[in-house]
């Protein structure tokens, strides 16, 4: 399974946009870039997914570099809810492969 | 509400006990998985089933039996455990994806196992 590599933690003041980014530089054709987050004592909860385009959604919006090596989360206003591990996971087939994440921090 | 619900949420055992963990969803999806989440580690997938049919084992103990009787449910049956396997199990569902990586999937609340 292809890998991707998220910084351990951020921090962002609430309110703010917050661009989380992942590479994955040994992406395939036929995968697709997924992004699941984990707030505290909850399973994971499903927040954008991507191919090749720019996605939106009501949650977030997905950035993917034209190489597709790289990808950022972008949350355009984030509240203390957002507080949370962000997943940012390589999709082909049936499974989903999770990695350690990317921990944010929301400072109000 | 995620549409995957676990049971119980919260589950005491001892080591030579038998239990059962149960996940059912009605999302209409055609893919089931088992992940174990101990603390300060990533989330473990165990077992993946599609269309009811195991497709990913993924080198788990064989005091972890899963099952799928049809595709809204999935079990998870627990035998002479190790305090090490004090865990969060969690539940997902997805469209089944073959081939393909294009369809989200949904995740229960887990059980929270400890083991005595």
């Amino acid at each position: 399974d292809a890998k991707t590599t998220q910084p351990n933690s951020m921090e962002s003041n609430e309110e703010e946009p917050v661009h989380l980014p992942c590479n994955h530089s040994t992406i395939s054709g036929t995968d697709y870039i997924h992004w699941y987050r984990q707030l505290p004592s909850q399973g994971p909860e499903y927040v954008i997914h991507g191919l090749t385009s720019n996605v939106n959604n009501r949650m977030a919006s997905l950035a993917i570099a034209e190489d597709r090596k790289s990808s950022t989360l972008i949350l355009h206003r984030a509240t203390l809810r957002d507080a949370a591990v962000y997943y940012c996971i390589l999709r082909r087939d049936d499974k989903i492969i999770f990695g350690k994440g990317t921990r944010l921090h929301i400072l109000p | 509400e995620t549409g995957v619900t676990q049971t119980p949420r919260h589950l005491v055992m001892g080591m030579t006990n038998k239990k059962s963990l149960k996940c059912e969803q009605h999302l209409g999806h055609n893919a089931m998985y088992w992940y174990k989440q101990s603390a300060k580690k990533p989330l473990e997938l165990m077992f993946v089933y599609s269309l009811e049919e195991r497709v990913e084992n993924n080198s788990v103990p064989s005091r972890f039996s899963p099952e799928c009787p049809n595709s809204s449910h999935l079990f998870l049956h627990l035998h002479t455990l190790q305090p090490e396997d004090s865990a969060l199990y969690l539940c997902a569902s997805s469209r089944r994806q073959g081939s393909r990586g294009d369809t989200e999937a949904f995740f229960g609340q887990g059980t929270r196992l400890t083991v005595v």
